[in-house]
Order: structure tokens, then sequence, then C-alpha cells
């Protein structure tokens, strides 16, 4: 079946514009995860979402961050007023249901931001 | 703070060569996961292990959880260059959702 899918895969913007990122989780995962991966660093969680259950936004870095998913589909994260250091790939996971805590994500191919 | 520390950072080695990646932490996580990521795409589900001791194959690849659940080690044996990539491991907590990541360690296996 199709894997997570995410776009644009490359947006190259300027500093103080906002942006607007798009993740379409696997088929029947309730839950969906952004990371963040910046360069030379391992991924960093920002937000989960399950269900129709409060997202966990204690990852998101500053207030400029936010995300929404719709139902059980897709999600978007927006950064507002972009910072040079927002640069980095956004990933975005999908989990369905845990067998035994395994929680096993997986994850689509990215959005490279570049703020300039 | 990292909490999962991979060693070594960088690895380039020669196609046929043995070589063993390691994943180490302070914390007990209730599975470990080991992901493969190449340049431009997201990163690839390898393998989890869950159980304290446990020793999984996938093909050239044997993957092991310690004993206590705090560390992993990833051996590759005769590797090849479509091994090449960025192995990342990561660690979740009982209570937790979130995959906490190390750095990963980069692979370059030349032919």
């Amino acid at each position: 079946g199709a894997g997570v899918s995410q776009s644009p895969s490359n947006k190259v913007t300027e500093k103080g514009k906002d942006v607007e990122l798009r993740c379409d989780p696997i088929s029947g995962h309730t839950a969906l995860y952004w990371y963040r991966q910046r360069l030379g660093q391992g991924l960093e969680f920002l937000i989960y979402f399950q269900g129709n259950s409060a997202p966990d936004k204690s990852g998101l870095p500053s207030d400029r961050f936010s995300a929404e998913r719709t139902g059980e589909s897709v999600s978007t994260l927006t950064i507002q007023r972009t910072q040079q250091e927002d640069s980095a790939v956004y990933l975005c996971a999908s989990r369905g249901p845990d067998r035994e805590g395994r929680n096993e994500q997986f994850f689509g191919p990215g959005t490279r931001l570049t703020v300039l | 703070t990292q909490l999962l520390e991979q060693s070594p950072q960088f690895l380039s080695i020669q196609e046929g060569e043995n070589l063993t990646v390691y994943c180490n932490s302070s914390s007990v996580f209730s599975s470990l996961q080991w992901y493969r990521q190449e340049p431009g795409e997201g990163p690839v589900l390898l393998v989890t292990v869950v159980t304290g001791g446990e020793v999984k194959k996938l093909k050239r690849l044997t993957f092991q959880f310690g004993d206590a659940r705090k560390d992993s080690s990833l051996h590759i044996t005769a590797a090849q260059p479509g091994d090449t990539g960025l192995y990342l491991c990561a660690g979740s907590f009982p209570s937790g959702y979130a995959l906490n990541f190390g750095k990963g360690t980069s692979l370059l296996v030349t032919p």
C-alpha cells in the first residue's frame, strides 16, 4: 500500500515568511508525528496526534510553530515568521495499532526547508 | 540532552568488511528501533526489539538489545556498497509515544 507522503519535497523561503507543510499518513494509521532533523543532529520530536485526542505539542520549539490534523487523515505543520534556524528537514511519521508497545513509526520522505 | 549516544559517528570501510555500530543510553527503553536513512529520503524501519537480550537477524544484519534494555548494537557482516547510509537508533519509553533518536552513524562502504 501507499506509504506516508509529504509535500512539498523542498521549500525555499525568505526570513519572516510563513510556510505550510503537508503530510498524508498511511491509510488507517491513527497516530501521526512530526519530527525535525537539523544538519548533524538526531530527529527532534515536535508534535503527536492520536485519533480525536488533544495533540501533544510539548516538542514545538516556539509559538511560531503550530500543527493541525483533520480527523485521522492529513496534517499540516505551519511555521510563522520563519527564521534561519528553522532550516531543517521536517519529517512526518504515522503508526498503526501499537502491538506490544513496539511503537513502530513509518516515515515520509520529508520536506527540506531552507530559510534565506 | 541526547538520550541515545551512537558510535562511531562516521565509518568508512571497504566492501566485504564487518562492522558494529553501538547505541548506548543510561535510560531503560520499552522498545528500540533501528532505521536506515539515505540522502533525500526519510528513515526506513529495519527492526524493532523489545525484550532484553533479544537478537534479531535481517540477512547480513544482526541486531541485539542489551539485557537491561539500555543499549543495542547493529553488526553487519560482509558489508556491501548498498549498505551505505545513515543508521539511526531510536528508543521509546513505556509511558511515551515519541521516539528518542540518536544522532546516527554515517556508513560508507566502498567497492
